[in-house]
């Protein structure tokens, strides 16, 4: 079955970094879309990025262009988000997500998501 | 720049049957998009996709007692005989090419 693991949140002081991972398995990762989105602590979702099979488009919120880099290694089922100039607001659980095929589409399985915690 | 809204809250007994609404915005009334449901400190999980037609797919093992239709720019998740693990937040979400769009999300309560 579909499996999304991500990893990589924790505490981090305003301005540090963090890289975040997901570890896909059950289905062809090379041929899926991926997205990061995140959830503030009581607050609904947000759309962060999209990256498409190859990595060669990718897409990303205002709020975190130029801060966050996107990216993945189909060798490895694993998509990546490298997370710069952290701010308070980027407090949040983050879910890697799956689209329903190649392109965009809608989101057909969630990770369980990894909580970063941006704060002095 | 879709806008998609959705009631903060909505509550019905056990056993009963509740409508939740997504409403699209002016022009993007064509507008297909997917049900996600949260329960209370889990990830979210994909319900169905919901075009403008009502023909809606739905994700593995998503019991018969969820239904999507659609009228116009709203689009509605059914869910009849309602359960106490229905008791979640239901978001609904829409999509581009370069941009997800989700609604505020509807907090259901089971009384």
């Amino acid at each position: 079955q579909v499996q999304l693991v991500e990893s990589g949140g924790g505490s981090v002081k305003p301005g540090g970094s963090l890289r975040l991972s997901c570890a896909a398995s059950g289905f062809t990762f090379s041929d899926s879309y991926m997205s990061w989105i995140r959830q503030a602590p009581g607050k609904g979702l947000e759309w962060v990025s999209d990256i498409n099979t190859s990595g060669s488009a990718i897409y990303y919120a205002d709020s975190v262009k130029g801060r966050f880099t996107i990216s993945r290694d189909n060798a490895k089922k694993s998509l990546y988000l490298q997370m710069n100039s952290l701010r308070a607001e980027d407090t949040a659980v983050y879910y890697c997500a799956k689209h329903c095929r190649s392109t965009s589409c809608y989101i057909d399985y969630w990770g369980q998501g990894t909580l970063v915690t941006v704060s002095s | 720049q879709v806008v998609l809204t959705q009631s903060p809250s909505a509550s019905a007994s056990l056993g009963a049957s509740v409508k939740l609404t997504c409403t699209l915005s002016s022009g993007h009334s064509s507008y297909a998009i997917a049900w996600h449901q949260q329960q209370p400190e889990k990830g979210p999980r994909y319900l169905m996709k919901l075009d403008s037609d009502g023909s809606h797919i739905k994700g593995d093992g998503m019991p018969d007692r969820f239904s999507g239709s659609s009228s116009g720019a709203e689009r509605y998740l059914t869910i009849s005989s309602l359960q106490s693990e229905d008791e979640a937040d239901y978001y609904c979400q829409t999509w581009g090419t370069d941009i997800h769009v989700f609604g505020g999300g509807t907090k259901l309560t089971v009384l």
